[in-house]
């Protein structure tokens, strides 16, 4: 059974610093990661989509790294600022089924 | 429409009674899923439909849940007979085929009393 961890749960850190997050998975058999953005009372935004075959993804400040190998990917954003406070969610979609399964998240705060 | 839309946004009701949640995908999307999210927890999931038919309806948690899209559009998920274990927020997400992006709608924050 595919679980997804994401480490840490929360974090806080001031303005300007450069961040790394954390998500594993147990089944190296994925077909796919997508990284989430979740603000309070919100829905998902979805913000990067990594392709089995692929080793990374950038979006402006944003970068996402795939070892499927290991079942381990890292969300980086550079220069962090105070909007980019919110709940960082990976999730993975296995390569039997299209469903995603989704860590618990990693709480962010970034504070001027 | 822009996004995926959800009503109503928030839902509160009795024990007992049966609730219906609606989902309106981007257009154009042929796949559309529902999940569930409990307070500091990621979204569960729920049913995935193709389409009109329900491909994987795995997450469903019992009989008292159940999902239509009778027109391989909106989506409607209904509840009979709620608990408030049933409290959560329900999500819907579409997309537009398996290796693309899932974009997901605000939810319905349900709550049970």
């Amino acid at each position: 059974k595919q679980e997804v961890t994401q480490i840490p749960a929360a974090l806080s850190v001031p303005e300007g610093e450069n961040l790394v997050l954390n998500c594993s998975f147990t089944d190296s058999a994925i077909y796919n990661l997508q990284w989430f953005r979740q603000d309070p009372g919100k829905g998902l935004t979805s913000l990067l989509l990594i392709q089995s075959s692929q080793r990374e993804q950038t979006s402006g400040r944003l970068n996402a790294s795939l070892d499927k190998s290991s079942g381990r990917s890292t969300l980086y954003i550079a220069a962090s600022q105070p909007g980019d406070s919110a709940t960082y969610l990976c999730a993975v979609r296995t390569g039997d089924t299209d469903k995603l399964i989704f860590g618990t998240g990693t709480r962010l705060q970034v504070f001027p | 429409g822009a996004g995926v839309s959800q009503t109503p946004s928030n839902k509160v009701t009795e024990k007992g009674k049966y609730v219906e949640l609606r989902c309106d995908p981007i257009s154009g999307h042929t796949a559309l899923y529902w999940y569930r999210q409990s307070l500091g927890q990621g979204p569960e999931f729920l049913i995935y439909f193709q389409g009109t038919g329900a491909a994987d309806d795995s997450g469903l948690p019992n009989d008292r849940f159940f999902a239509v899209r009778p027109e391989g559009s909106v989506s409607t998920l209904k509840i009979q007979r709620t608990e408030r274990g049933d409290s959560a927020v329900y999500l819907c997400a579409s997309s537009s085929g398996r290796n693309q992006p899932q974009h997901f709608g605000d939810g319905t924050r349900l709550s049970i009393l």
